[in-house]
Order: C-alpha cells, then sequence, then structure tokens
C-alpha cells in the first residue's frame, strides 16, 4: 500500500525567504504526482503536476521536482509572501491505479 | 472554464439524520471523485465515477454513504444516517478520465463541511 508523508507538517517564515516542502512515497512505481494548495475552509487548487517521465516542473515561483527512485518530491518556494500561507499537500498516483494516495500536508504561514 | 461546483458550503445536523452533498464537475470530464477531509488529514478517496460507472468503491462505508452519477455529469452524496465521525469535508473533483494512457491532474471543488452533532 502506497503511503506518503509530507514533512515538515508546520512552517512559520518570515516573508521573502526560499522555502521547500517535502514529499515521499513508500512506492517508486508512480504514475504522475501533483501538488496542491488548501486554503482554510476552501478545496484544493492544483499547483503543478509532474509526470513520471519528468524531473521538474514549475510555474512562476513555484518549482517541484520528482526523484522517483528515492521516493521523493520538493516544492520550492521562491521569496515567499504571506498570501502563500495555506496547506500544501501532495498526491501520488501509482502506475496501474486510478487512485491518488494524498500526504496530510505542510501548513504554511509567512508573516509579513 | 466553470470550475467543479459544489453545494451546500457549509451543513449542520444531529446524529442520526441524513445529509445529501451535491457536485456538478467540469464541463467534459468523464472522471468524478468524492473525498472525505478529516480536520488535520489528507483528503481520502470515498468513490471514483467514470462517466454513470463506478470505478471504486471501496472506502465508502456503504452501510450509510451511498453516491450515484446520473447520466455521467452531475452527482449525489448521501450520508443516512450520519455519524458523529462523519464531520469532515466532502469534497468533490473531476478529471479527463483516468484510463493508463491518459496522465491528466485533478480539478478540486470547494468542498461542503459537515458538521455532525
Amino acid at each position: 500500500k502506497q503511503e506518503v508523508t509530507q514533512i515538515p507538517a508546520a512552517l512559520s517564515v518570515p516573508e521573502g525567504e526560499n522555502l521547500v516542502l517535502n514529499c515521499s512515497f513508500t512506492d517508486s512505481a508512480i504514475y504522475n504526482l501533483q501538488w496542491f494548495r488548501q486554503d482554510p475552509g476552501k478545496g484544493l487548487t492544483s499547483l503543478l503536476l509532474i509526470q513520471s517521465s519528468q524531473r521538474e516542473q514549475t510555474s512562476g515561483r513555484l518549482n517541484a521536482s520528482l526523484d522517483k527512485s528515492s521516493g521523493r518530491s520538493t516544492l520550492y518556494i521562491a521569496a515567499s509572501q504571506p498570501g502563500d500561507s495555506a496547506t500544501y499537500l501532495c498526491a501520488v498516483r501509482l502506475g496501474g491505479s486510478y487512485i491518488p494516495t494524498f500526504g496530510r500536508g505542510t501548513s504554511l504561514i509567512v508573516h509579513p | 472554464e466553470a470550475g467543479v461546483a459544489q453545494s451546500p458550503r457549509y451543513k449542520i445536523i444531529e446524529k442520526r439524520q441524513s445529509v445529501a452533498f451535491w457536485c456538478n464537475p467540469i464541463s467534459g470530464h468523464a472522471t468524478l471523485y468524492w473525498y472525505q477531509q478529516i480536520l488535520g488529514q489528507g483528503p481520502k478517496l470515498l468513490i471514483q465515477f467514470q462517466n454513470n460507472g463506478v470505478v471504486d468503491d471501496s472506502q465508502l462505508p456503504k452501510d450509510r454513504f451511498s453516491a450515484e452519477r446520473l447520466k455521467g455529469v452531475d452527482s449525489t452524496l448521501k450520508i443516512q444516517p450520519a455519524k458523529l465521525e462523519d464531520s469532515a469535508v466532502y469534497l468533490c473533483a473531476s478529471s479527463l478520465g483516468i484510463s493508463l494512457g491518459q496522465n491528466y491532474g485533478y480539478t478540486f471543488g470547494s468542498g461542503t463541511r459537515l458538521t455532525v452533532v
């Protein structure tokens, strides 16, 4: 059974810092990995989708990398802003499975 | 494009009552998912539809939960009777497809926050 772990569970940083959020998974035979953002009381907003054949994806200040062999993905947030405060979740879809498995998320607070 | 629509946004009911949630996916998305997210945890898949057929409902508590997707578009999720532990956010998501040759991401709605008292 695929297990997805996100570290740290919570993070509080001053504005302007560069951040790294981690997602690890136990089964490396993944199909894709997706990073989401969730604001309090809201649904999930997709940030980046990485296919199994890709090593990274970039969108604005966000960069997500994927290392299947080590079972890890990182989400890099450059020059963090208070508006980045949210919970960040990763979801892993195994090859041959239709069901993505979510981690518990990293709760990020960026203070001015 | 319009997003995934869910209603209601909030619902408070007493235990043993029944409740229903509604989801309208993105137009053209064949696959629809219902997730349960308990506070502090990641979403857990309850049921997955491909058009109007069920792909996976292995984690759906079928003694009290039911879901349908008539005509392969809108979907409803029902809980009857509700228990205190059903308090959670219920998220609906949709995707273009699920076959192994298709590698699509998921789009989520805003969710319905259910409180059972």
